[in-house]
């Protein structure tokens, strides 16, 4: 079965700094994306890339939020300088255009803002 | 704005107590209509897909049944593994391709 991997599952850092969560989409896939969720509330889109560029991004993704696709395997979410209110489950999730048509998703990375 | 409201927010069953999860959706024409389990500290884990209405998807004990405004997931006699947060998410036209909108999801109790 295929997977998605992501490190680190946990990452507590102080607030203004920066860090970067990684992922390792399953390695067919050309559509990937990041998601969040806030303890006790929905899971929210932030990004979504394709072609080493974003494809749409919501407006929780603002200049503080950027992703990159260093080489063939690994997508990334850097946070500039992490404020209280990141403090979340980050899901990166990736997809095919050849089927099965649905995102496999990640086991997620808790990110705690103190 | 799409939107995916799911209800009821919590459901506690005995087990062999069957009962149906609803997922209602507004969308600017829908692409998909998708079904996700997800455990504690977990990701979602993909259950089902609907594209139209009318559809239905089965699998093991879960039914996805799908109508031009709102999606059903029927469990039939549940077992405490069934035990999970349900998540509805929407895939809508007019947005990058795969883009999801989730519900808030629906906490699943099955006691034995």
């Amino acid at each position: 079965e295929p997977e998605v991997t992501q490190t680190p599952s946990h990452q507590v850092t102080q607030m203004g700094q920066e860090v970067i969560l990684r992922c390792v989409p399953i390695s067919n896939h050309l559509y990937f994306y990041w998601y969040r969720q806030i303890l006790g509330q929905k899971v929210e889109f932030l990004v979504s890339f394709y072609n080493n560029e974003i494809s749409e991004k919501s407006e929780i993704f603002d200049d503080q939020f950027s992703v990159e696709r260093p080489d063939g395997s690994n997508f990334t979410l850097k946070i500039r300088s992490t404020k209280l209110e990141d403090s979340a489950m980050y899901f990166c999730a990736s997809l095919t255009d050849r089927g099965p048509l649905f995102q496999y998703f990640g086991p997620g990375t808790r990110l705690t803002v103190t | 704005e799409d939107q995916v409201t799911q209800s009821p927010e919590a459901l506690r069953l005995q087990e062999g107590e069957s009962s149906s999860l609803n997922c209602s959706y507004t969308v600017s024409g829908l692409r998909g209509l998708f079904w996700y389990r997800q455990d504690p500290g977990k990701g979602p884990e993909f259950l089902f897909t609907l594209y139209s209405a009318g559809e239905e998807k089965e699998k093991e004990r879960l039914k996805a049944t799908l109508t031009k405004k709102e999606s059903f997931l029927h469990i039939t006699a549940p077992k405490p593994e069934d035990s999970a947060t349900y998540l509805c998410a929407v895939e809508a036209g007019g947005t990058s391709y795969g883009k999801l909108t989730f519900g808030q999801g629906t906490i699943l109790t099955v006691h034995p």
